[in-house]
């Protein structure tokens, strides 16, 4: 079962262009996390928000948690080709130490 | 420090041979997370140990598939008998688990299985 859908799941922009991906869930989280995944490597994780609402940047990365802490978003601004990747949300329940995985965007910024 | 380790980096092997992915996480770090990820389905938690105890196993496909974690610096996770249907990247992860669900998780380069 599949608690985190991420769109789009795939997206193609031109280098300098903005985007949002979305992470959107019917469960409420006690944390949310975002991961960015290169090929053949592993996810390392990029930001954590806990507080409904909370926004967090990270130099041209913008996160969101919602309010109601169900679904959250990440918006790059002037995207370069160092951003390609598959961008990964992951939501914590709470209880355990438990993340559960979104379904994944794949970013491609062609130079 | 190394980062979490695995073991090997590629297998390649034939329906219903047995396959063991080793994983060596930070040291430090008191919990241990096997992962397996394919296109159709993502990213999936198979279990999670914290202090070497397994926590919930709920994520494990089927009696095929078998995790142990005998000491603190080594875990396992075995496939007998391995089917064309587990072809999967298999990521282990280690995280200092202080019971905060805050806590990063350290990802290491993952097996990339393929069972013909």
């Amino acid at each position: 079962t599949q608690l985190l859908e991420q769109s789009p799941q795939f997206l193609s922009i031109q280098e300098g262009e903005n985007l949002t991906v979305y992470c959107n869930s019917s469960s409420v989280f006690s944390s949310l996390q975002w991961y960015r995944q290169e090929p053949g490597e592993g996810p390392v994780l990029l930001v954590t928000v806990v507080t409904g609402g909370e926004v967090k940047k990270l130099k041209r990365l913008t996160f969101q948690f919602g309010d109601a802490r169900k679904d959250s978003s990440l918006h790059i601004t002037a995207a370069q080709p160092g951003d390609t990747g598959l961008y990964l949300c992951a939501g914590a329940g709470f209880t355990g130490n438990q993340f559960y995985f979104g379904t994944g965007t794949s970013l491609t910024v062609i130079p | 420090d190394a980062g979490v380790i695995q073991s090997p980096r590629h297998e390649v092997t034939e329906m219903g041979q047995e396959v063991t992915l080793r994983c060596k996480p930070i040291s430090g770090h008191n919990s241990l997370f096997w992962y397996r990820q394919t296109m159709m389905r993502g990213l999936e938690l198979l279990i999670y140990f914290n202090n070497n105890v397994p926590i919930d196993d709920s994520g494990m496909p089927e009696d095929r598939f078998s995790a142990k974690m005998p000491n603190a610096s080594f875990s396992t996770l075995k496939i007998q008998p391995s089917e064309p249907r587990d072809s999967a990247v298999y990521f282990c992860a280690s995280s200092y688990g202080t019971g905060e669900y805050t806590d990063t998780q350290y990802f290491g380069p993952g097996t990339r299985l393929t069972v013909l």
